[in-house]
């Protein structure tokens, strides 16, 4: 019974392109989160969104969007991929906003060629 | 990181040993402050967290220490197992917008068996 789902899995396209990942929670949960891991492992905060508030984190490129259709989903939508691009994405979400646990999905790989 | 200073090391202890992971935080603002395990392919795994009116938790095998005169922070992990090899995170949270939590570079544990 997954918490945080994410799909795809892997998903490697080509500069230019736009995609979508998406993102779901079955927990109930108010907010629900964007991480970007690069290859060092280094794990940073791209969104934060609950029904009220979206908070973005000045260093993401516009190119990336966050979508809600409703309280259990939130995709990430990005424009004109980049190489730089190429990294594990996960989501997450929190009961409340900030300090409490975070329960994170399995992540998407992205590959950009 | 930001706030939160830790690169990614490892860490190789022998099964059945203890393990004591380490970490720096910067903002004395922080008042929350989480431990994550990863496993290779997964998404963070919650493991212990600790607020900051607390200098002690502890769980199952795990201990979390919060030193906040220094401003660090530790994960002990009694009797090592090889189940426990994985890439641990700290993350902190507080006084940032929307008190996202924000992550430590990581610290990988090997345990020999």
């Amino acid at each position: 019974d997954t918490a945080v789902s994410q799909t795809p899995k892997y998903l490697v396209t080509q500069m230019g392109n736009d995609k979508s990942i998406k993102c779901e929670q079955n927990l109930g949960h108010d907010t629900m989160y964007w991480y970007k891991q690069d290859s060092k492992k280094f794990l940073k905060i791209m969104f934060s969104y609950n029904n009220k508030e979206l908070i973005i984190n000045e260093t993401v490129p516009n190119r990336f969007s966050p979508k809600s259709p409703d309280k259990a989903h939130l995709n990430l939508h990005i424009n004109s991929l980049e190489l730089g691009d190429s990294a594990v994405y996960f989501c997450a979400s929190s009961q409340v906003e900030g300090a409490t646990e975070a329960f994170f999905g399995q992540g998407t790989r992205l590959t950009v060629v | 990181g930001e706030n939160v200073g830790l690169h990614l090391p490892t860490l190789s202890v022998q099964e059945g040993d203890n393990s004591i992971i380490n970490c720096a935080y910067s903002n004395s603002a922080s008042d929350y402050f989480i431990w994550y395990k990863q496993e290779s392919g997964k998404g963070p795994q919650f493991i212990i967290d600790i607020r900051s009116n607390m200098d002690k938790r502890q769980g199952q095998r795990v201990t979390v220490l919060l030193n906040k005169t220094v401003k660090h922070l530790s994960l002990q992990i009694a009797a090592t197992q090889p189940g426990d090899s994985a890439v641990y995170f700290c993350a902190e949270s507080g006084n940032n917008a929307g008190n996202m939590l924000t992550f430590g570079g990581g610290t990988r544990l090997m345990v020999k068996p």
